[in-house]
């Protein structure tokens, strides 16, 4: 069965500081992996997704993540945290490739500070 | 384009009570899944639909069921509620075999 880890429920970072989120996976096949972000009182919307192609992912806002088989990890980067930034973060796994259902983490909740 | 779009946005239903939840899927999208996010919490597999028919179902009980309509819509029904079904229920949409869903906003379920 799949599964999904994500280490500290809360990160407070400064502004302008680094931005890392932690996700580690479990899969019994190679994986499809996700990052939502769900901003106060709104539903989620997409960051970025891994499906097989690079293992560094490029998505909105800044963000990146690398897959890394070894270390069944997925984390979420962005070099320079901005106010806006503030929100939760979700990491999500499927296996079935074709929309088969996500499993996500219970969440980060990232704080920026100035 | 509209997104995915989902109704009511908030809906405050007393225990043992019937509730409907609606969602429209993106244009041109026919998969439609159902998620049930509690408190603190991250959101939870209900069910999928794909061509009007159930295809995928989490770990919810029956009182949990849900329909596909021909223009890809689909309504989440909840008979019998408790005061744990409490929670935002998000809808998302996909393209045909394709991985990525995409997510409405949410409707904010309040049982008392």
């Amino acid at each position: 069965a799949q599964s999904v880890t994500q280490l500290g429920s809360h990160v407070s970072v400064s502004e302008g500081a680094l931005v890392l989120l932690r996700c580690n996976y479990s899969s019994s096949v190679p994986p499809y992996l996700f990052w939502y972000v769900q901003y106060p009182n709104q539903g989620l919307q997409l960051l970025l997704k891994y499906t097989s192609a690079a293992t560094l992912v490029k998505g909105i806002n800044g963000f990146e993540a690398e897959f890394k088989k070894s270390e069944t990890s997925f984390h979420l980067t962005k070099p320079s945290a901005h106010m806006s930034d503030a929100a939760e973060y979700f990491c999500a796994v499927t296996e079935g490739g074709t929309a088969s259902k996500l499993t996500f983490g219970t969440g980060t909740r990232l704080q920026v500070t100035l | 384009d509209a997104g995915v779009t989902q109704s009511p946005t908030h809906l405050i239903k007393t225990r043992g009570q019937q509730v409907t939840l609606r969602c429209s899927p993106k244009s041109g999208h026919d998969t439609v899944s159902w998620y049930q996010q509690a408190l603190g919490q991250g959101p939870q597999f209900i069910f999928q639909y794909y061509e009007e028919e159930e295809r995928q179902r989490g770990n919810f009980p029956d009182r949990f069921s849900g329909h596909q309509f021909p223009n890809y819509s689909s309504e989440l029904n909840v008979n019998a509620l408790l005061l744990g079904d409490s929670a935002l229920y998000l809808c998302a949409s996909s393209f045909p075999l394709v991985d990525t869903q995409y997510f409405g906003p949410g409707t904010r379920l309040t049982v008392l």
